[in-house]
C-alpha cells in the first residue's frame, strides 16, 4: 500500500541552526501538508501546498519556515533557525485532491529536538 | 473560531467492553469531521469520516461514528475493545472550501488504555 515516508525520524540540533525535514508523499497526490504536534499537544495545521506554491497557511509558519517540493518527488519543510519552541513531532501528508472525498495520509512523523 | 473539544484526556476500558469517545466542534458550516488513531511511535491512521449522507458511519477495525448536528458532535464507539486499540484518538474538523480541505482542526485527543 502506497505511503508518506518522512526523513529523518529523529533529528537532534542546536537552537539557531537550519533543520530541513524531508517527506515523500504518495505518487499520484496534489495536495501537500506540514502538520507539527508539541510534546503533550494537539496536532496543529502549518502549511498547505499545491501546484508548486502555498495554498494555506497558520499564523505558526513564521518568516523561519519555508516549503518546497523541488523535485516533484520530495516535499520540503525548512526552519531556517530553529528555537527551543520548534521542538515537536513534525507531520507530513498528501491528499490526492479529489473534491469531498478526500482522505489526507500522513506519515510517520520527523522528531525534531532543538537544544 | 473553529475548535474541536475532545472532553476526555484519559479513557481506561476493559477488553471487550463498549467504548465511546467524544467530540464536539464548533464551526459555522456543514464540517468534514474525522476520527484519526495515532498508535505509539507511529503516524496518524484515518479510521473514518464524514462529509455527508448518512449520519452514521462505519470505518475501519470495527469502529463507528456518529454526527449529531444539534449537538455538535461526531462521537466515536466501538462495541467491543480489543487490547491493540489502544492508542490516542483525534477528532478533527476539515475546513470545507477549495483546496484547504487538508487543513484540519484536531483536538486534543483522547488516550484509551486496555486492561485485561
Amino acid at each position: 500500500e502506497p505511503e508518506v515516508t518522512q526523513t529523518p525520524s529523529h533529528q537532534v540540533t542546536q537552537m539557531g541552526q537550519e533543520v530541513i525535514l524531508r517527506c515523500v508523499p504518495i505518487s499520484n497526490h496534489l495536495y501537500f501538508y506540514w502538520y507539527r504536534q508539541i510534546l503533550g499537544q494537539k496536532v496543529e495545521f502549518l502549511v498547505s501546498f499545491y501546484n508548486n506554491e502555498i495554498s494555506e497557511k497558520s499564523e505558526i509558519f513564521d518568516d523561519q519556515f519555508s516549503v518546497e517540493r523541488p523535485d516533484g518527488s520530495n516535499f520540503t519543510l525548512k526552519i531556517r533557525s530553529t528555537k527551543l519552541e520548534d521542538s515537536a513531532m513534525y507531520f507530513c501528508a498528501s491528499l490526492r485532491g479529489e473534491v469531498n472525498t478526500g482522505e489526507l495520509f500522513f506519515g510517520e512523523g520527523s522528531r525534531l529536538t532543538v537544544l | 473560531a473553529q475548535s474541536v473539544t475532545q472532553p476526555d484526556i484519559h479513557i481506561t476500558v476493559s477488553e471487550g467492553a463498549s467504548l465511546e469517545l467524544r467530540c464536539n466542534y464548533s464551526y459555522g458550516a456543514t464540517p468534514y469531521l474525522f476520527w484519526y488513531v495515532q498508535s505509539p511511535g507511529q503516524g496518524l491512521q484515518l479510521l473514518l469520516k464524514y462529509f455527508s449522507g448518512d449520519t452514521l458511519v462505519q470505518g475501519i477495525k470495527g469502529f463507528e461514528a456518529e454526527f449529531k448536528r444539534s449537538q455538535s458532535s461526531f462521537n466515536l464507539r466501538k462495541p467491543s475493545v480489543h487490547w491493540s486499540d489502544a492508542a490516542e484518538y483525534f477528532c478533527a474538523v476539515g475546513l470545507n472550501y477549495g483546496g484547504s480541505q487538508g487543513n484540519l482542526i484536531f483536538g486534543k485527543g483522547t488516550k484509551l488504555s486496555v486492561k485485561p
